[in-house]
C-alpha cells in the first residue's frame, strides 16, 4: 500500500492554464505539506496543513490554493500557470505538527510551456 | 537571517566512513534536526532524527553538539547504493521549516 500519493505524476500545460494536483495518505497523519523543488534541487515548504486546518503559509504567490477536504488529502490548486512554476511539487505527511518525521510521495512533475 | 547550509557536493568509495555536516544558525531551542535521502525521481525519505548529543540507527548516526548550530550525519562503510541527495531539515526560531540545500554524495566502486 502507497503511504502517501500524488496524482497526476507528471503534468505539461500551457502558461495561463489552470491546474490541480492531488494528495492523499493513509497513514492516519494529522499534518499534511506541499514543498516545491526547483531544478537546482533545494526544497522549499510551501503549505502545511494540520487536521484540514491551514497552519504554514509561506510567500507563495496567491495563484496557489491548496484545500484539504479531510485530514487524509491535501490538494494543491493552482491558477494561471507560469513558466516559473516549473517544478517537483512533493506533497508529504507527518503524524503531528511538531513532528519533523516527515513521509513524503513520489512527486508531481509540472512542466509549464 | 535563518540558514541551513550543506556542502554541495561529496565522493566517496565504497566501503569508507561519509561525514555530512549541516550547519543551522537559528535552530528552534525545542526542535529536532532531521536528515532525509533523495534518490532521483523520488521523494526523500527520512534517515534518521536526533535533537543533542548522539542517535544511531541502523542506517547512520546523526551527532549533534551541545550549541547545535551543527549537525553531522555519518554513514558508516557507504555503497554504490548510497549514491544520493541528502537533506537536512530543522526550524528557524520564528518556527520556519528550513531545509538544507542538499548535499549530491556519489560513491565510487
Amino acid at each position: 500500500d502507497t503511504a502517501v500519493s500524488q496524482t497526476p505524476k507528471y503534468l505539461v500545460t500551457q502558461m495561463g492554464n489552470d491546474k490541480s494536483i492531488k494528495c492523499e495518505q493513509n497513514l492516519g497523519h494529522d499534518t499534511m505539506y506541499w514543498y516545491k523543488q526547483d531544478s537546482k534541487k533545494f526544497l522549499k515548504i510551501m503549505f502545511s496543513y494540520n487536521n484540514k486546518e491551514l497552519i504554514i503559509n509561506e510567500t507563495v504567490p496567491n495563484r496557489f490554493s491548496p484545500k484539504s477536504p479531510d485530514k487524509a488529502h491535501l490538494n494543491l490548486h493552482i491558477n494561471s500557470l507560469e513558466l516559473g512554476d516549473s517544478a517537483v511539487y512533493f506533497c508529504a505527511s507527518s503524524g503531528t505538527v511538531r513532528d519533523n518525521e516527515q513521509f513524503f510521495g513520489p512527486g508531481t512533475r509540472l512542466t509549464v510551456l | 537571517l535563518a540558514k541551513t547550509t550543506q556542502p554541495i557536493s561529496m565522493d566517496s568509495y565504497e566501503g569508507q566512513e561519509v561525514n555530512i555536516t549541516c550547519s543551522h544558525n537559528n535552530i528552534a531551542t525545542n526542535d529536532y534536526i532531521t536528515w532525509y535521502q533523495q534518490f532521483p525521481s523520488q521523494g526523500p525519505r527520512f534517515i534518521i532524527q536526533g535533537y543533542k548529543t548522539k542517535v544511531t540507527n541502523e542506517v547512520a548516526s546523526l551527532f549533534i553538539p551541545a550549541d547545535r548550530k551543527s549537525s553531522t550525519l555519518s554513514l558508516p562503510r557507504v555503497s554504490l547504493s548510497d549514491t544520493a541527495v541528502y537533506y537536512c531539515l530543522s526550524s528557524s526560531n520564528t518556527g520556519k521549516l528550513i531545509f538544507g540545500q542538499g548535499t549530491t554524495l556519489q560513491v565510487k566502486p
